[in-house]
């Protein structure tokens, strides 16, 4: 399958601080990416969709002012956790679309454990 | 917008017996509908796929059906072995020729097989 890579695989931060979060298509163009939250023994929830030179649109009871997403080139896109708080905590994980054998599938990075005390 | 559900929560099969995951989803116009085997900390991994305009897909010992009328689909593991325990999505959406689509996951269901 397409590599979609994502950094770091962890973080622990402080609260009050912002963390960025890195996803690379690597040997593929990405114009949609998606941000995806996942608790601990819950499923992966949508946060936002992420299009390359253009906003992100963002799923309802998400803050797009706590969480920046940028997509500036064709195989990346970030995510921003600003003024982190406990309750931020979680595992972050960005999906690539990729079109194969003229069907297109979904494809997640490794995911990020974001841990902030 | 779009709801799954997916049942059991948790199953237990005992080694080489068959395992069958059930999904039902509520947006008709949904056609695309992946599965997803998650170990403990890492990526989903999509294990296999079916599309709208096809009733059922075999890939060796895992298979999917779907019914577009009953909006529902499964997963069937035959031979189950020890390495198939995790965590199983099912997930649905609807392609839109080009447009931004996001998956929607089922809760998931913890496979166990049993040795």
């Amino acid at each position: 399958g397409a590599v979609v890579s994502q950094h770091p695989s962890r973080v622990i931060c402080k609260s009050g601080t912002s963390v960025k979060i890195e996803c690379r298509s690597l040997d593929f163009q990405a114009t949609t990416m998606f941000w995806y939250r996942q608790f601990p023994k819950q499923s992966l929830m949508l946060m936002a969709t992420s299009n390359e030179g253009s906003k992100a649109t963002y799923e309802q009871g998400v803050e797009k002012d706590k969480f920046l997403i940028n997509h500036a080139s064709l195989t990346l896109s970030t995510l921003t956790v600003t003024s982190a708080h406990p309750e931020d905590s979680s595992f972050y994980i960005c999906s690539a679309r990729v079109l194969m054998r003229s069907n297109e599938k979904l494809f997640f990075g490794s995911g990020t454990q974001l841990s902030v005390l | 917008g779009e709801n799954v559900e997916q049942h059991p929560s948790t199953l237990s099969v005992q080694e080489g017996d068959s395992a069958v995951i059930k999904c039902t989803y509520s947006d008709s116009a949904s056609n695309y509908f992946p599965w997803y085997k998650q170990e403990l900390g890492k990526r989903p991994q999509l294990i296999i796929d079916i599309r709208s305009n096809v009733g059922e897909k075999k890939d060796q010992r895992i298979a999917v059906t779907l019914n577009k009328t009953a909006k529902h689909f499964s997963l069937h593991i035959t031979e189950t072995q020890p390495e198939d325990s995790a965590v199983y999505f099912c997930a649905a959406l609807m392609y839109s020729g080009g447009g931004a689509d996001g998956l929607t996951f089922g809760k998931g269901t913890h496979l166990i097989i049993q040795p």
